[in-house]
């Protein structure tokens, strides 16, 4: 497997930021992908990233270390609408199917 | 609307009942996949299909049976199921088995069916 792993739970307040870590271990890198998953619905993609840096893309942006082995998710100005599961994802070398950590469950608080 | 319809949202079975799961994509993907989500637990991809063709089974019990008539639809055929393989069965697409390109970036995901066994 991959060995990605990111927290199970984070809880936050209303217009906060939170950090979502993620850590995984492989020997070849082909991009890591972040989702989002409201409780009873679809994953959705977020973001993606090959290069080393942080991409904006509204209130959330996404990090990422290669040498690090080592990615964030950043949501800024919470909304209660962002409570949701997390989940981080990363292709094993020469392969296209995704392997996926277990999400963090992010909780928004007013 | 994703894109990537499931059918039923919800199923309870028993333990001696066949069923099946549908999955319909309407994105003109070549790629399709099932996995299974259980709490707290990654996703565990299940099969695999491009055009129509199985190229993966990641060690999956013979009472799941994936079918995959056309690339638009998949099914997964279930039977004699055990109360642990309730879970949250999710499909999804993808443009070719690359991960970019296309439509976007990564996997297209249904909602999933919500598999309990009684």
């Amino acid at each position: 497997g991959q060995n990605i792993d990111q927290p199970t739970e984070m809880t936050a307040t209303e217009g906060a930021i939170v950090q979502i870590n993620c850590t995984y271990q492989t020997s070849g890198f082909n991009g890591l992908f972040w989702y989002q998953q409201h409780a009873g619905e679809a994953p959705t993609f977020l973001s993606y990233n090959v290069l080393d840096g942080l991409e904006e893309k509204g209130r959330f942006s996404s990090f990422l270390s290669r040498s690090k082995g080592y990615s964030y998710l950043l949501l800024k100005e919470l909304q209660m609408k962002d409570s949701a599961s997390y989940l981080c994802a990363v292709p094993p070398p020469y392969d296209y199917k995704l392997s996926f950590g277990a999400g963090t469950t992010v909780t928004v608080r007013a | 609307e994703t894109g990537v319809t499931q059918t039923p949202r919800h199923l309870v079975m028993g333990m001696t009942n066949k069923k099946s799961l549908k999955c319909e994509q309407h994105l003109g993907h070549n790629a399709m996949y099932w996995y299974k989500q259980s709490a707290k637990k990654p996703l565990e991809l299940m099969f695999v299909y491009n055009f129509k063709e199985q190229t993966e089974n990641n060690s999956v019990p013979s009472r799941f049976s994936p079918e995959c008539p056309n690339s638009s639809h998949l099914f997964l055929h279930l039977h004699t199921l055990q109360p642990e393989d309730s879970a949250l069965y999710l499909c999804a697409s993808s443009q070719d088995l690359g991960l970019t390109g296309g439509d976007g970036y990564g996997y297209t995901f249904g909602s999933g069916t919500r598999l309990t066994v009684v």
